[in-house]
C-alpha cells in the first residue's frame, strides 16, 4: 500500500458526459501528478500540483481540468468524454515535486467511455 | 527531446532463470534521474529504484540488480533466479531536471511484460 488513494475504482460512464477523479496523496507529500495509462499511448504524464498550484502540464487534453485543494487532495475532471478516453488514471505524489523525488503512485481510477 | 525505450516487449522465462530487462533513454540534460517501477496484475504501480545520472555504480537488491551505463545511455534491471511473483510489467522512467524544470515529471518507456512461468 503505497498511502495514496484514488476513488473511485472503476468508471463506467457515456460519451460526452464529465466525471471527476479523486486523489488523496500519502501523508507529509506535498506534489500530486496525475498520469493517463491507455493502451495505445502507454504512460503519460498529465499534470502537476504543488502545495496547491500547478507546477508542470503535459499532453493533457483541454477537456481535462485539476486543481490541487488546501488540504492537498487533488481531483482529476474530464468533460465531453470521447471513446478514447477510456484508461487507467494514475495518482502519484511525492515530497516536494521535484525530480530525484521518488512518486507514490495510488491504485488508479480505471475509466470506461461507452 | 527525451525518450526513454524498452525494445522487450514480452519476455517469457521458466522460474529460477535469470532475465535482463533493457532501457534506452535519451535526454540532452546533464542532470536526470531514472527510475524503475514494476506493475503487477493487480494494476498499482510500484517504486523499485532511483538513480542518479552522477551515480554509475551498480546497485543490488536482493535478487535485483541494476546496471548503469552513461556511454551507452543504458539502465538495465536484472532479476536473478526468477520467481512467479516476478511475473508482472516493468517500466523504465526519465526525469529530467534541466529540461523539466525539475518538476518530476517521469517520462516512461513502454514497459516489459515479464511471464515467469512455474
Amino acid at each position: 500500500d503505497s498511502g495514496v488513494t484514488q476513488t473511485p475504482k472503476h468508471l463506467i460512464t457515456a460519451t460526452g458526459q464529465r466525471v471527476t477523479l479523486r486523489c488523496s496523496p500519502r501523508s507529509g507529500d506535498l506534489s500530486v501528478y496525475w498520469y493517463q495509462q491507455s493502451l495505445d499511448q502507454g504512460l503519460q504524464f498529465l499534470i502537476q500540483y504543488y502545495n496547491g498550484e500547478e507546477r508542470a502540464k503535459g499532453n493533457i487534453l483541454e477537456r481535462f481540468s485539476a486543481q490541487q485543494f488546501p488540504d492537498l487532495h487533488s481531483e482529476l475532471n474530464l468533460s465531453s468524454l470521447e471513446l478514447g478516453d477510456s484508461a487507467l488514471y494514475f495518482c502519484a505524489s511525492s515530497v516536494e515535486g521535484q525530480g530525484y523525488n521518488e512518486q507514490f503512485f495510488g491504485p488508479g481510477t480505471r475509466l470506461t467511455v461507452l | 527531446a527525451q525518450k526513454v525505450t524498452q525494445a522487450q516487449t514480452e519476455i517469457s522465462v521458466v522460474e529460477k532463470e535469470d532475465v535482463t530487462l533493457d532501457c534506452v533513454y535519451e535526454t540532452r540534460d546533464t542532470t536526470y534521474y531514472l527510475f524503475w517501477y514494476k506493475q503487477p496484475p493487480s494494476g498499482e504501480l510500484v517504486f523499485l529504484i532511483r538513480r542518479n545520472s552522477f551515480d554509475e555504480q551498480n546497485e543490488i537488491s536482493g535478487r535485483y540488480s541494476w546496471n548503469f551505463q552513461k556511454s551507452t545511455s543504458s539502465f538495465n534491471f536484472t532479476i536473478t533466479a526468477s520467481q512467479v511473483v516476478d511475473s508482472a510489467v516493468y517500466f523504465c522512467a526519465l526525469s529530467e531536471v534541466h529540461g523539466s524544470g525539475n518538476t518530476g515529471k517521469l517520462i516512461f518507456g513502454q514497459g516489459t511484460t515479464l511471464q515467469v512461468k512455474p
